[in-house]
């Protein structure tokens, strides 16, 4: 079993474009998660979605978008890039988001670097 | 406001004890997870505790006291392979993960 994958494995991107990172599980779980990772900080929620069809913004949202059409797909959007968006970039799953106790699996991650 | 502390480095040596502190402040508290992250590598889940005292799996054990905020997790028979960081999180009133930026742990033989 995958579990869940991203891509790209890593970027480099120019600011001002757009950029998707794409994310996939394959375990049926109905929450999905994107994380940034960043030195000195802990992971930021950036949006979630408790099921599909439904998405909600986290602690950091400005700046991304996302969509969550089915089960296994969740990817973020970068509408406009810029510097302060370079970052290690997770995507996570669990069973059912409104669980407490269920938890994340996480995707290997998307390193990106806006110039 | 939500904040999670915990120490960001400590060193220990092979073969023995360590215990790394994390203490939590949240609106709402639903239970703190210990995820394990080797560098450049994705977290992966170690333990939840959401009622009082220790939980013990294997050489790992992890303690949570709700009363005073503050949970540990204790390494024991410690090997080189657990040089990795340990991360804190709560979960808050939205079911919502709040992180810690992590504790580095290296160990020397």
């Amino acid at each position: 079993t995958a579990g869940i994958t991203q891509a790209p494995t890593s970027q480099i991107l120019a600011a001002g474009r757009s950029m998707t990172l794409r994310c996939t599980q394959d375990m049926r779980h109905n929450a999905m998660y994107w994380y940034r990772q960043d030195l000195g900080l802990g992971l930021r929620l950036i949006h979630y979605s408790n099921t599909a069809g439904t998405t909600g913004k986290g602690e950091v949202p400005d700046g991304y978008s996302v969509s969550r059409a089915n089960t296994d797909d969740f990817p973020l959007t970068l509408a406009s890039a810029v510097p302060s968006q370079t970052s290690v970039y997770f995507c996570a799953s669990s069973e059912d988001g409104r669980a407490p106790y269920n938890e994340q699996f996480f995707g290997p991650g998307t390193r990106l670097t806006v110039l | 406001g939500q904040n999670i502390d915990q120490p960001t480095e400590m060193t220990a040596t092979e073969g023995a004890i360590v215990q790394i502190n994390c203490t939590y402040q949240t609106s709402g508290f639903n239970g703190l997870f210990w995820y394990q992250q080797h560098a450049g590598e994705a977290p992966t889940f170690l333990s939840y505790n959401v009622l009082d005292g220790l939980e013990e799996k294997g050489r790992f054990s992890s303690f949570l006291s709700r009363s005073k905020g503050y949970s540990y997790l204790l390494l024991k028979e410690l090997q080189m392979k657990d040089s990795a960081s340990y991360l804190c999180a709560a979960v808050d009133s939205n079911y919502q993960l709040i992180w810690g930026a992590g504790t580095k742990l290296i160990i020397k033989p």
